[in-house]
């Protein structure tokens, strides 16, 4: 059984680009959150997805917009990337509801 | 609102040392305490987890007891192991909530 799984591994992008990351989630779980782990610090949580919808967003600007498909995968975009963009990103997944969540390897994202 | 602080490391321990990582919570209502490893390289692994007070988590050696009076989730092992070596994070999510609230993070080294 397949944990968590996210691409792609690390990305390197110019100020004011534009990212896409994207995650599938442990087979079984629907719900996946979205976190960013800057360095040295613990992951902060940007938004939560179930059945297709944003359940929950953390403190941050709309440049962060998700998605999720019918089969439950995700994409996290940022638009007009910034330096202070460039951070670990985490995806967990979790079986609905206020379940422990399953974190996957993450992406690392360096803007330049 | 709800936070996590957990001691600054970086914590360094000799093989078969007792270790002890503090954490102390602020937080509404009674939420779920969990303790989570970073391995080099690698998402976050759920290592222990407390849902009321006075429960305690354990796994893989490591013990953490839910205080609710001292608003405390200190992490504790017996004997590390080189192993061990890692980050450490303690972290919370309201009853019902979504997200999940980390501490900064505690990196351990652990020699042989």
């Amino acid at each position: 059984d397949a944990g968590v799984t996210q691409s792609p591994t690390h990305l390197i992008k110019t100020r004011g680009q534009q990212v896409t990351l994207r995650c599938s989630p442990k087979s079984g779980h629907d719900t996946v959150s979205w976190y960013q782990q800057a360095l040295g610090q613990g992951p902060q949580f940007i938004f939560q997805y179930y059945e297709e919808e944003e359940r929950q967003r953390g403190n941050f600007p709309d440049r962060f917009s998700g998605h999720q498909f019918p089969n439950y995968s995700s994409e996290l975009n940022v638009n007009a990337l910034l330096l202070g963009d460039s951070a670990l990103y985490l995806c967990a997944s979790s079986p609905g509801g206020p379940f422990e969540q399953y974190f996957g390897p993450g992406t690392r994202l360096t803007v330049t | 609102g709800n936070s996590v602080t957990q001691m600054e490391g970086p914590v360094t321990l000799s093989e078969e040392a007792f270790l002890t990582i503090n954490c102390t919570y602020t937080a509404t209502g009674y939420p779920s305490l969990f303790w989570y490893v970073q391995y080099p390289g690698e998402g976050l692994q759920l290592l222990l987890k407390a849902t009321k007070a006075d429960d305690k988590g354990s796994n893989k050696g490591f013990e953490a007891t839910y205080r609710k009076e001292t608003t405390s989730f200190h992490l504790e092992k017996g004997s590390v192991q080189v192993s061990d070596s890692a980050v450490y994070f303690c972290a919370l999510r309201n009853t019902g909530g979504f997200k999940t609230i980390f501490g900064a993070g505690t990196r351990l080294f652990v020699k042989a």
